[in-house]
């Protein structure tokens, strides 16, 4: 059964850095696409960032300098080190994965909130 | 990286049809079949219903389709069901290895 864990959210001041980490059974964190999204209180979804089978990665300009997807083949999780967060980062940032195509994501996890505020 | 213009909310009652739009630009929707259709209900993760236009991942129902004009990606869903209340958010692949989500739509079955 594909399962997806996010932990690591929390709340952290303007300007601070927290790590998210998604940790997946199932499947093979390295052979497939992971994506971040996020959604924001009462708000849409917002894609955040994507690393590829090959290794390549792609952030939002909403993130892009601040925040850095990566994935660890030895304990198949993946990664989002955030870092400059702002208040307006303040979101429940879901990991999701993909076998197939970057361009959907066909499982989800339950999502961690980080709360950016003084 | 402009999110794609979706209605705010729509509704039916059981058993009617409803569509909802999703409309990109010739820089998103417009330019590729990579469109994606999520339902999500309050409090739960997105779930994956369409993906590339009109394809449909096993397991969902095929009261659910999806189709592209130009700019403008279309979600139908045919006989209603109360079940189907809930958000749906487009995706879209809008090049240089981005995409961009739909600002969201509620579906009320009332």
């Amino acid at each position: 059964e594909v399962q997806l864990v996010e932990s690591g959210g929390g709340l952290v001041q303007p300007g601070g850095s927290l790590r998210l980490s998604c940790a997946a059974s199932g499947f093979t964190v390295s052979s497939n696409y992971m994506s971040w999204v996020r959604q924001a209180p009462g708000r849409g979804l917002e894609w955040v960032s994507l690393i590829y089978t090959g290794g390549s990665t792609s952030y939002a300009d909403s993130v892009k300098g601040r925040f850095t997807i990566s994935r660890h083949n030895s304990n198949n999780t993946l990664s989002l080190q955030m870092n400059s967060l702002r208040p307006e980062d303040t979101a429940v940032y879901y990991c999701a994965r993909d076998p197939i195509s970057p361009s959907r994501m066909i499982d989800w996890g339950q999502g961690s909130l980080v709360t950016v505020s003084s | 990286q402009s999110a794609l213009t979706q209605p705010a909310s729509v509704s039916g009652s059981p058993g009617q049809s409803i569509t909802i739009s999703c409309t990109g630009t010739s820089s998103d929707v417009g330019n590729y079949d990579l469109v994606s259709w999520y339902q999500q209900h309050p409090g739960k993760a997105p779930k994956l219903m369409i993906y590339e236009v009109s394809k449909r991942p096993s397991g969902v129902s095929d009261r659910l389709s999806g189709s592209k004009s130009g700019n403008t990606a279309s979600l139908t869903i045919s006989g209603l069901q109360v079940e189907d209340e809930a958000d749906y958010y487009c995706s879209s692949y809008a090049g240089s290895s981005t995409w961009v989500f739909g600002g969201g739509t509620k579906l009320t079955v009332l």
